[in-house]
């Protein structure tokens, strides 16, 4: 069983457009992520959220939103989409720390976004 | 914000030599983490270092963790070209925010 899933694999779409991605875990783990890997392979956290608490980097656009129906799903929605936003974007999750101190990340297969 | 250098950006080595890449970063962290991707692939976690002499070691893999100099090391033994991928250090702050090193690109050559 896949441990951390995303949807769709590929995502190709226009400027201007509103889309999103799926995050799906079956570990679970209490704590979910959303990177960017930018084409240098430069990772960039942009979210990671709890049931309690969501920590937003403060250079993540606004047009970028973490979405949440339950503790097994986070998913990334993307309004108003730029050319800049062409990456791949990279769900993972971890245990709550008082059970894992190690706090170890699962990452998923990533999402490759291509805005044209 | 957290920062962390990785260096080398990119490393190319003969295989059967040794090499270590190093991993610095800015503040105070007792968790660092090494990952390795391949192309077009996911992070796999490698080594999870949690306390200051952490040492830990898989195959041709070893990481080692100094906390007081804000320092890790991933050092490779005899590299065979299997272990050609990026490798990523990553340090967590008190917030569970993870901050990623730049990566460094290993290619291994017969």
């Amino acid at each position: 069983d896949t441990a951390v899933s995303q949807t769709p694999k590929y995502l190709v779409t226009q400027m201007g457009n509103d889309k999103s991605i799926k995050c799906e875990q079956n570990l679970g783990h209490d704590t979910m992520y959303w990177y960017k890997q930018d084409s240098k392979k430069f990772l960039k956290i942009m979210f990671s959220y709890n049931n309690k608490e969501l920590i937003i980097n403060e250079t993540v656009p606004n047009r970028f939103s973490p979405k949440s129906p339950d503790k097994a799903h986070l998913n990334l929605h993307i309004n108003s989409l730029e050319l800049g936003d062409s990456a791949v974007y990279f769900c993972a999750s971890s245990q709550d720390p008082t059970l894992d101190p190690s706090y170890e990340q699962y990452f998923g297969p990533g999402t490759r976004l291509t805005v044209t | 914000e957290l920062k962390v250098e990785q260096n080398p950006l990119f490393l190319s080595m003969q295989e059967g030599k040794n090499y270590t890449i190093y991993c610095n970063y800015s503040t105070t962290s007792d968790r660092l983490y090494w990952y390795r991707q391949d192309p077009g692939k996911s992070l796999e976690s490698l080594f999870v270092l949690l306390s200051n002499g952490a040492v830990k070691q898989e195959g041709r893999l070893m990481a080692s963790l100094d906390t007081k100099a804000r320092l890790s090391t991933l050092h490779i033994t005899a590299a065979v070209h299997d272990l050609s991928a990026t490798y990523f250090c990553a340090v967590a702050n008190t917030g569970n925010q993870f901050y990623f090193g730049t990566g460094t690109s290993l290619t291994v050559i017969p």
